[in-house]
């Protein structure tokens, strides 16, 4: 159990336009998600957490209007990148747990975003 | 506020060996956990391992045991008989019991040599 899916898997898009990376969990309910950010060779940056139905708590120096999180259902939480630039360019990996404490966390396969 | 350190970027570790990879936290909440996660190129984590802080033994699952030492507050990784598949990036993470937050340490490559 405790399998989280992404999608899509990679994506390339020009500069200027927005891009929505989804993370679903099959297999059990989510009470919180994560979303990460990772570049080449770095570890894991914590963007935002979501929980359903409530607002997302972004990390310091993360730009909320840059980054939508829409943490609609128990099984799904959106990441949506507006007017992406190369400079936004990442491997963004999401996470998911059963309970608001965020203790054990499922990560999804990641989605890597090149923007042109 | 929380850190963990991994001081070790890289590791070398001949095949069928054990090896220990180092992480130490600091934290000034008495209820935690600690966790490891495995980053093959592939890119996706998988969870190894976890100990909690009021656990009284070391958490062990399968070729993987964390040696925890409280008072040293360290959370340090042993795998044990290492297989060229362990060849992967290594992260140690945080969360505080009831908090919203994970923080990872940096990583360790560890490099399998048959």
């Amino acid at each position: 159990g405790a399998v989280v899916s992404q999608h899509p898997s990679r994506v390339i898009c020009k500069s200027g336009t927005s891009v929505k990376i989804e993370c679903r969990s099959l297999d059990f309910q989510a009470t919180t998600m994560f979303w990460y950010r990772q570049f080449p060779k770095q570890s894991l940056m914590l963007m935002a957490t979501s929980n359903e139905g409530s607002k997302a708590t972004y990390e310091q120096g993360v730009e909320k209007d840059k980054f939508l999180i829409n943490h609609a259902s128990l099984t799904l939480s959106t990441l949506t990148v507006t007017s992406a630039h190369p400079e936004d360019s990442s491997f963004y990996i999401c996470s998911a747990s059963r309970d608001r404490g965020g203790e054990t966390q499922y990560f999804g396969p990641g989605t890597r975003l090149l923007v042109l | 506020a929380q850190k963990i350190t991994q001081t070790q970027p890289g590791m070398f570790v001949q095949e069928k060996e054990a090896v220990t990879l180092d992480c130490t936290y600091d934290t000034s909440d008495p209820s935690y956990g600690l966790f490891w996660y495995k980053q093959p190129s592939s890119g996706e984590m998988i969870f190894l391992i976890y100990q909690g802080s009021y656990d009284q033994q070391n958490a062990t699952e399968g070729r993987y045991s964390l040696n925890f030492q409280k008072a040293r507050k360290s959370a340090n990784l042993v795998i044990s008989a290492s297989q060229l598949g362990d060849s992967a990036m290594y992260f140690c993470a945080m969360a505080e019991t009831g908090g919203f937050k994970t923080i990872f340490g940096a990583g360790t490559r560890l490099f399998v040599k048959a």
